[in-house]
């Protein structure tokens, strides 16, 4: 159990345009879900924590408008990453959680190349 | 700032124990120690978690010290596809279950 499914798990698209990356828990109810960022050769960077039916909390340094993040359900997330410039390509993971002190559970990851 | 502490790398020969420390001197009473690991262009992959007693499941062993400031994590028999970087996490505040990633130790099984 406890298998986290993300999509696309590939993208690439031009400058200025908005892509929405989805994150589903499969078998389990997710409390909360996370976004996280790695760039090549660096660890994993959390972006936002989503609680569902609650506005996500971004971290420091992330901006809001531009990652918008809804969490509709307690098996759905998704990321939008509006307006996309070069510098937003990176790797894109998502995670979820059941509840407590249980582990995340992470996508695969979906790798957004901006031209 | 990850509250972990991890060797950058290892090599571990195939069939042998790996054994992979991490420091977390500043723990607090009530949070768990995790542990991922990360395969090249791939989500982390869950391994095990503890608090006090030692654990163990079908993948690895968690053996957390009395003072719990550091734990090592085991793979009995490493095998090549244990390659990975691996992460020690304590959740960054208590109570907000975020996890802060350091940069993990880079696992190499050898032939």
């Amino acid at each position: 159990g406890a298998v986290v499914s993300q999509h696309p798990s590939w993208v690439i698209c031009k400058s200025g345009t908005s892509v929405k990356i989805e994150c589903r828990s499969l078998d389990f109810q997710a409390t909360t879900m996370f976004w996280y960022r790695q760039f090549p050769k660096q660890s994993l960077m959390l972006m936002a924590t989503s609680n569902e039916g609650s506005k996500a909390t971004y971290e420091q340094g992330v901006e809001k408008d531009k990652f918008l993040i809804n969490h509709a359900s307690l098996t759905l997330s998704t990321l939008t990453v509006t307006s996309a410039h070069p510098e937003d390509s990176s790797f894109y993971i998502c995670s979820a959680r059941r509840q407590g002190d249980q582990p995340q559970h992470f996508g695969d990851g979906t790798r957004l190349s901006i031209l | 700032d990850a509250k972990t502490t991890q060797p950058p790398s290892m090599d571990c020969a195939e069939g042998r124990a790996a054994n992979l420390p991490c420091n977390h001197s500043t723990i607090s009473g009530n949070e768990y120690v995790y542990w991922y690991r990360q395969i090249h262009s791939q989500g982390p992959q869950y391994i095990i978690h503890g608090l006090k007693n030692n654990e163990t499941n079908e993948m690895a062993s968690l053996i957390i010290t009395e003072d719990r400031k550091s734990s090592t994590l085991i793979l009995p028999h490493a095998t090549l596809r244990d390659t990975a970087v691996y992460y020690c996490i304590v959740p960054k505040i208590s109570g907000t279950y975020k996890y802060i990633f350091g940069t993990g130790t880079r696992l190499k099984v050898l032939a």
